[in-house]
């Protein structure tokens, strides 16, 4: 099993409607999570940290994380054709891990005219 | 704002090159980070360092190595690159907490 799982997508949603991105991860020493936008052709841009149980909003972000059921959710409200992009997962405190953050392969998300 | 800046966006070298690639961060970040990006693969860590002149190995060190003389300056070398090199390189920095990386724009090199 992967330590951080995304479904690789594309996830397809229409301007305005919220789009829900998810991952799981099997490490429950995880203390870290992260959410990142990345462009094709560009590099990683960090959008949400999240670091105990519950809902954090910023904007038209909202993270979200369970760590008794072990995920984390990015929702986007109002989508915008702006947002499409790959969305990276990325945890941090795995065991063993000191300060390096584990990655996942990232959901790519399309928001359609 | 955190800046990262890496020497090159685009880089094309020959089989058998020395190839540096050098990262520069602004924020006084202890740790830095070195990765490459491929289709299918995601972010694969290669070396990181947690203070100057200290090194560690990553996921796939092979055919790297790095260099950390100043704090603010974390260079990767290919020591004899290879086509199986061409790839997207990522360096990021952070603090040791909280532990948000911060990537610099990428440099996509080209082995020929």
């Amino acid at each position: 099993q992967k330590e951080v799982e995304q479904n690789s997508g594309p996830l397809s949603v229409p301007e305005g409607a919220i789009a829900s991105l998810n991952c799981t991860y099997s490490d429950r020493g995880s203390q870290s999570f992260f959410w990142y936008r990345q462009y094709s052709g560009k590099s990683p841009e960090l959008i949400m940290s999240i670091y105990s149980n519950g809902d954090k909003e910023d904007g038209r972000f909202t993270a979200q994380l369970n760590k008794a059921s072990q995920y984390v959710s990015l929702l986007i409200r109002d989508s915008q054709p702006s947002d499409s992009a790959t969305y990276l997962c990325a945890l941090g405190g795995l065991t063993g891990g000191g300060n390096k953050l584990t990655f996942g392969t990232g959901t790519q998300l399309k928001v359609e005219l | 704002d955190v800046k990262v800046t890496q020497s090159s966006r685009y880089l094309v070298k020959r089989t058998g090159e020395k190839v540096f690639l050098e990262c520069v961060q602004d924020m006084d970040h202890e740790n830095m980070f070195w990765y490459r990006q491929d289709p299918g693969l995601g972010l694969r860590l290669i070396y990181f360092s947690y203070d100057v002149k200290m090194k560690e190995k990553g996921d796939i060190p092979e055919g790297y190595s790095v260099s950390r003389e100043k704090k603010e300056r974390f260079s990767l070398i290919l020591e004899s690159a290879s086509t199986n090199q061409t790839s997207m390189y990522l360096c990021a920095s952070s603090l040791p907490y909280p532990n948000e990386q911060f990537f610099g724009p990428g440099t996509r090199l080209t082995v020929l």
